[in-house]
């Protein structure tokens, strides 16, 4: 049963380039989320989809960055004119459904700008 | 929205001791509160959660505790271990909504 895909593990970009991190739900799963880390921080909320929709954007930076989980295929996070300030950990997560279940975490996607 | 205050930051114990984290919440609509670990470069992984109509779970040597009245949740390890040492965080979540808010972590590190 394997859990939360995400790829890449590592990505380096250089600062203006475009960075899409993509994860797969667990199976089963149709809700995903998107996390980031900043090094020695604490998770913060960006988003959260289910398949198709847009559920809640409140934690996203209004500009560069979008989320899609597409009716096939896995969920990705695009980050536009990547800045060295976007360098952190970005974790992937997804749950059964939408009330009051736990999340489950991937093994994360870290994101170096040079 | 929902705020959650994480205490200490960091935290040393000798093997052997006790270890408590301890988090408050700010929405009393939030119902459900999991604890997560995270060892450094891996990812969170969940150790042990509780709802709001209880007041106390325990699996082995790891236990929480709510306070609903207090909105406030706790992290209890005993009989602490090396492979314990790693960062905590505590979430909470409101019903019918699956959007966590996360503490800002405690670094634990246990002494052999």
């Amino acid at each position: 049963n394997a859990g939360v895909m995400q790829n890449p593990r590592h990505l380096v970009r250089r600062r203006g380039q475009e960075a899409r991190l993509r994860c797969s739900p667990m199976k089963g799963h149709s809700h995903v989320y998107w996390y980031r880390q900043l090094p020695e921080e604490g998770l913060k909320f960006m988003v959260y989809l289910q398949k198709e929709n847009i559920i809640d954007e409140s934690g996203m930076p209004k500009e560069r960055f979008s989320a899609e989980f597409p009716k096939e295929g896995p969920s990705i996070l695009r980050i536009q004119q990547v800045v060295r300030g976007d360098s952190a950990a970005y974790f992937c997560a997804s749950s059964s459904s939408g009330q009051g279940n736990t999340i489950y975490f991937g093994e994360g996607s870290w994101l170096t700008v040079v | 929205g929902e705020n959650v205050e994480q205490h200490p930051s960091t935290l040393s114990v000798q093997e052997g001791d006790s270890a408590v984290i301890k988090c408050t919440y700010s929405d009393s609509a939030s119902n459900y509160f999991p604890w997560y670990k995270q060892e450094l470069g891996k990812r969170p992984q969940l150790i042990i959660d509780i709802r709001s109509n209880v007041g106390e779970k325990k699996d082995q040597r790891i236990a929480v505790t709510l306070n609903k009245t207090a909105k406030h949740f706790s992290l209890h390890i005993t009989e602490t271990q090396p492979e314990d040492s790693a960062v905590y965080f505590c979430a909470a979540s409101r019903p019918n909504f699956n959007k966590f808010y996360f503490g800002s972590g405690t670094k634990l590190n246990v002494k052999p």
